[in-house]
């Protein structure tokens, strides 16, 4: 049973330029949430994604948008890039009936950096 | 904004001994988590307390919640140099709200 899988695991981007990451979930969950760890803090929800709608946003300017598809993969994209998105970028899922919010599963993460 | 904190942020003890992390939050919740986290990636979940509950175990895990206080603490008994890790307290406020977490308290266990 595959777990959160993530990719890339590693990025390296300029300022300005727009990154996409990608997620795709646990087998059998139907809710995405993405979160962004900067160096020694802790994660910060960004937003969640159930049905191909968010459902939930994070205090996150809308530079940060997503998106997630029929098989419930989900896809995290920041234009207009600023040092300071330099961050882990998580991915975690959870399954509505269990309630989205509960056990997430998370994956290993994109080590993204905006030099 | 970050709604649990952690205390202490760092924690340093020796292989069989005891190790107690602290968390306070601030508004209600429906649920307290406790998440696990090697070397800067993914998170694993540990153990999840209620706001109905008062104390729970898992294993080596023992986690109790006081909402009078709004204040959680984890114990990790008999510790091992593979519990090594960072270790974060999140709440959830309940429907049609997000998992909060904390900034993390390091444990380093020592062999």
């Amino acid at each position: 049973d595959a777990g959160v899988t993530q990719s890339p695991t590693h990025l390296i981007k300029t300022r300005g330029q727009q990154v996409t990451l990608r997620c795709s979930p646990k087998s059998g969950h139907d809710t995405v949430s993405w979160y962004q760890q900067a160096l020694g803090q802790g994660p910060q929800f960004i937003f969640q994604y159930y049905e191909e709608e968010e459902r939930q946003r994070g205090n996150f300017p809308d530079r940060f948008s997503g998106h997630q598809f029929p098989n419930y993969s989900s896809e995290l994209n920041v234009n207009a890039l600023l040092l300071g998105d330099s961050a882990l970028y998580l991915c975690a899922s959870s399954s509505i009936q269990g309630a989205s919010n509960e056990k997430l599963f998370f994956g290993s993460g994109t080590q993204l950096s905006v030099l | 904004s970050q709604q649990g904190e952690e205390d202490p942020q760092a924690l340093s003890i020796q292989e069989g001994e005891n190790a107690t992390m602290n968390c306070s939050y601030k508004t209600s919740i429906n649920n307290l988590q406790w998440y696990r986290q090697n070397s800067g990636r993914g998170l694993v979940h540990l153990i999840l307390i209620r706001s109905n509950e008062r104390e729970k175990h898992s294993g080596r895990l023992r986690v109790t919640l006081d909402t009078s206080k709004k204040s959680s603490s984890l114990l990790i008994t008999a510790s091992r140099a593979a519990d090594t890790a960072s270790y974060f307290c999140a709440t959830d406020a309940g429907a049609n709200s997000k998992l909060t977490f904390g900034k993390g308290i390091t444990l380093s266990v020592r062999p």
